[in-house]
């Protein structure tokens, strides 16, 4: 079971570059997630998609743009890359949205490893 | 503020002890609490989740607690393997605000020697 798929695996970007990180899982899920992860400050929440079509900010969201391409696919868009943005991007989704959306964990993916020079 | 904390950073114990990992928060107003597991290079892994009207879930040697009025939550670890060496993570899910929002912990890096 491929579970959520996130590619690239790494990647070297130098300041201003753009990229997308893609995200796909096949358990046909509802929500989706992005998360970034930096030392000393545990994961926190950049966008969601709480079902297709529909997309909120989470807690970083400055510099990021995400798409819902469908209900097997969410992307995380970096248009001019920081040095800020160096991370490790997580993906998850999760079953439910809306009211139940709390009830099921959150499926993460094995991350993309971004650095920005 | 909405925060979870996670003490110690860092725990290394001898094979077969038993040990428990601590979780903090500072909003009683919880709607649930998941404990993850990461290893080194990987995405994270649940390994249990307790609903806000749950005292504790179990699942084989690990089992967690909750509660909410001290704002504590455990993970116990029976019969430690060097293969429960890993990273592991506090999530909680605050009720009202963001639906989906998950503010996690900074982790306990657990180290079993064997």
């Amino acid at each position: 079971n491929a579970g959520v798929t996130q590619t690239p695996k790494f990647q070297v970007l130098k300041t201003g570059q753009s990229m997308t990180l893609q995200c796909a899982q096949d358990m046909n899920h509802n929500s989706m997630y992005w998360y970034r992860q930096d030392p000393g400050m545990g994961l926190r929440l950049i966008y969601y998609s709480a079902s297709e079509g529909t997309t909120d900010k989470g807690e970083v969201p400055n510099g990021y743009n995400v798409s819902r391409l469908n209900k097997r696919e969410f992307s995380l868009r970096l248009e001019s890359a920081a040095p800020s943005q160096t991370s490790v991007y997580f993906c998850a989704s999760s079953p439910n949205s809306g009211p139940l959306s709390g009830r099921q964990p959150q499926h993460f993916g094995d991350g993309t490893r971004l650095s920005i020079l | 503020k909405q925060e979870v904390t996670q003490i110690p950073a860092a725990l290394s114990v001898p094979e077969g002890e038993n040990l428990v990992l601590n979780c903090s928060f500072t909003d009683s107003a919880i709607y649930n609490l998941q404990w993850f597991r990461q290893d080194p290079g990987k995405g994270l892994t649940s390994l249990l989740l307790i609903q806000s009207s749950q005292r504790e879930q179990t699942s084989g040697r690990l089992n967690a607690s909750l509660d909410k009025s001290s704002g504590r939550s455990t993970l116990y670890i029976a019969a430690s393997q060097p293969g429960d060496s890993a990273t592991y993570l506090c999530a909680v899910k605050y009720s009202g605000g963001a639906t989906n929002k998950l503010i996690f912990g900074t982790g306990t890096l657990l180290a079993v020697q064997p």
